[in-house]
């Protein structure tokens, strides 16, 4: 149980494309999730939270306007990277939890995004 | 202000010995604890957790931890390592008693662990 979906697995894209990834929880209704961005071999940095239904809240140093982030059912979660530039190549992974502070994050198997 | 520190880059052991991956934290409050696992080009899966009561917590894979409050410890452990087991491990703390919202987590900057046959 607690599947989450993240598609693209892998976009490669020219520099000033907007690119959208979506995640979705498949056998739970994620109230809240969670985007994050990982260098190689480094840990997660979190980028942003949203709650079904409200707007993101975006992390010290996250561009809101760069990361559009749209939770708009308990389901689905979005996050665009709109005019994509080579330095936002990176390993995004997506997760989500159903809520209840004891509850783990169900993580996404992320998205590799290469910009030319 | 919290953190998660795990003291060691990466962790090699061969195959059939004990497996340990080191974590501490420091929080305030009482913490809740979780161990998750990467594999190359995946996601987190979550492996366990530790919220209240029993100190040794079992979780996935033939995998454990205890917590040990006094020295804010949280240390994965595996009595048999397999080759499988190789990945990258993540130790995560959610603090309690405080404003944080909505279950954020503080991740650790990851164990590659290596297991040689």
């Amino acid at each position: 149980g607690a599947v989450v979906s993240q598609h693209p697995s892998w976009v490669i894209c020219k520099s000033g494309t907007s690119v959208k990834i979506e995640c979705r929880s498949l056998d739970f209704q994620a109230t809240t999730m969670f985007w994050y961005r990982q260098f190689p071999k480094q840990s997660l940095m979190l980028m942003a939270t949203s709650n079904e239904g409200s707007k993101a809240t975006y992390e010290q140093g996250v561009e809101k306007d760069k990361f559009l982030i749209n939770h708009a059912s308990l389901t689905l979660s979005t996050l665009t990277v709109t005019s994509a530039h080579p330095e936002d190549s990176s390993f995004y992974i997506c997760s989500g939890t159903g809520g209840g502070s004891n509850q783990p994050q169900h993580f996404g198997d992320g998205t590799r995004l290469s910009i030319l | 202000a919290q953190s998660v520190a795990q003291p060691e880059d990466q962790v090699n052991v061969a195959e059939g010995n004990p497996l340990t991956v080191k974590c501490t934290y420091s929080v305030s409050g009482n913490p809740y604890l979780f161990w998750y696992v990467q594999y190359p080009n995946r996601g987190l899966q979550f492996l366990l957790k530790y919220i209240t009561g029993d100190n040794l917590v079992k979780g996935s894979y033939g995998f454990e931890a205890e917590f040990n409050k006094s020295q804010t410890s949280f240390h994965l452990k595996k009595p048999s390592a397999l080759v499988s087991d190789s990945a990258l491990y993540f130790c995560a703390v959610r603090p309690l008693g405080t404003t944080d919202s909505w279950g954020k987590l503080q991740f650790g900057a990851g164990t590659q662990v290596v297991v040689t046959p």
